[in-house]
């Protein structure tokens, strides 16, 4: 176990729907990322909190937001899904801000099916 | 976003074998490079990560070896085993825009 709790592990939802994505970072971990990995794909950085604001952004569909709340966990809004949107969502949290973070931690993922 | 470009996409090695991996990268303003480890179904894993300030790294079987010159760095796994069978990605750790680099299917054969 990581430290790093996504739920949920798998999701298989219709095109047009929202789906919600959760995850809990590591306990002390101030930042979360989310990082989109489609079939044979590598992994996209999509977004970063920190403690609560948004810090960085990455190639995110308008269509996607995110947000962190007080207890730090943060949630990933997937909205009028597509086809093309089924991946592997990770949630990674780490300590510092940015840059050395050597404390970079990834979740188990969720696993996400557009039918 | 800039690139990390990662080489081979796949690698198939014999049991016992050296599994080297290599990454080419674009932005010199960097403090970290670090290598993650997949294995299916789970998320990557940090494996062992190198400052520029050395020119390598070694960790039991995993050695990182770096060259400033050609801004290349290099994952090298000796005696590799079946265990060691996963996706490798290498990336930069300054800019947390930067991805990941594309990653590197690594299959041990008998």
């Amino acid at each position: 176990d990581s430290g790093v709790t996504q739920t949920p592990k798998h999701l298989i939802t219709a095109t047009g729907q929202r789906v919600t994505l959760r995850c809990s970072p590591r306990s002390g971990d101030l930042s979360v990322y989310w990082y989109q990995q489609s079939l044979d794909q590598g992994l996209q950085f999509l977004i970063q909190y920190y403690n609560g604001e948004e810090r960085a952004k990455g190639n995110i569909l308008e269509r996607f937001s995110a947000q962190q709340f007080p207890d730090l966990h943060s949630e990933l809004n997937l909205s009028s899904l597509e086809l093309g949107d089924s991946a592997l969502y990770f949630c990674a949290s780490s300590i510092p801000l940015t840059g050395a973070n050597y404390g970079y931690t990834f979740g188990s993922g969720t696993r996400l099916t557009v039918v | 976003q800039q690139q990390v470009k990662q080489s081979p996409q796949s690698l198939i090695v014999q049991k016992g074998g050296i599994s080297i991996i290599n990454c080419a990268y674009e932005n010199t303003a960097f403090d970290y490079f670090p290598w993650y480890q997949q294995f299916p179904g789970k998320g990557p894993a940090l494996l062992i990560a190198i400052r520029p300030d050395v020119s390598e790294k070694k960790e039991g079987r995993f050695t990182i070896s770096f060259n400033k010159s050609a801004k290349q760095f290099s994952l090298h796994i000796m005696d590799s085993q079946p265990g060691d069978s996963a996706t490798y990605f290498c990336r930069q750790a300054t800019c947390e825009k930067l991805t990941f680099g594309t990653g590197t299917r690594l299959t041990i054969i008998p």
